[in-house]
């Protein structure tokens, strides 16, 4: 266990709907990163909030949008949700903002399904 | 995109075999790192290497990096069953947060 703890497990939703995913960071982690993981695919990064501020993001549009809480807890925001959108959404932890020598500690994921 | 593939994409071996996956990438890294998948839960990370080391040991595995080659290799020895997962290879690019993941490799591990 990472204590990264995300929730719902799983959500089912239909297009044109708004969804909200939360994650808790691991204890002393002030970074959190969101990616999006497509069956049989690997993650994709989505974005990741450093201190309460967005401090990179991917190849998603708009739509996708976050929070960092003071306490360091986030939210993964969908709006108008695609079929595409389908997916495993993993949150991660880290104890920096400097991706290039820290590991990442994910949480189980939220299972998210757009009919 | 993916930055990075992993080979092969699958991957079936009796107990106690050995198991090897490759991983390449496309930009400059400062590190590489694997994580462990089981069945669609959260990602587990098993090792870094650092651009300046060529070969990394921990327990039973063993992870090399060429950088000239951009490519990475897992070696797991004396598979378990219980190592049944997917495996990943990740790369931070030099500039940028943006993390990369490959595609992975299904490993499964026939007791």
């Amino acid at each position: 266990e990472t204590g990264v703890t995300q929730s719902p497990t799983h959500l089912i939703k239909t297009r044109g709907q708004q969804v909200t995913l939360r994650c808790s960071s691991q204890s002393g982690h002030n970074t959190v990163s969101w990616y999006q993981q497509a069956l049989g695919q690997g993650p994709q990064f989505i974005f990741q909030y450093y201190r309460e501020e967005e401090n990179g993001r991917g190849n998603f549009p708009p739509r996708f949008s976050g929070l960092q809480f003071p306490n360091y807890s986030s939210e993964l925001n969908v709006n108008a949700l695609e079929l595409d959108d389908s997916a495993l959404y993993l949150c991660a932890s880290s104890p920096t903002g400097d991706l290039y020598q820290e590991t990442q500690y994910f949480g189980p994921g939220t299972r998210l399904l757009v009919l | 995109s993916q930055q990075g593939e992993e080979d092969p994409q699958a991957l079936s071996i009796q107990e106690g075999e050995n198991a090897t996956m490759n991983c390449s990438y496309k930009t400059s890294i400062n590190n590489l790192q694997w994580y462990r998948q089981n069945s669609g839960r959260g990602l587990v990370h098993l090792i870094l290497i650092r651009s300046n080391e060529r070969e990394k040991h921990s327990g039973r595995l063993r992870v090399t990096l060429d950088t000239s080659k951009k490519s990475s290799s897992l070696l797991i020895t004396a598979s378990r069953a219980a190592d049944t997962a997917s495996y990943f290879c990740a790369t931070p690019p030099k500039s940028g947060n943006q993390f990369y993941f490959g595609t992975g490799t299904s490993l499964t591990v026939i007791p």
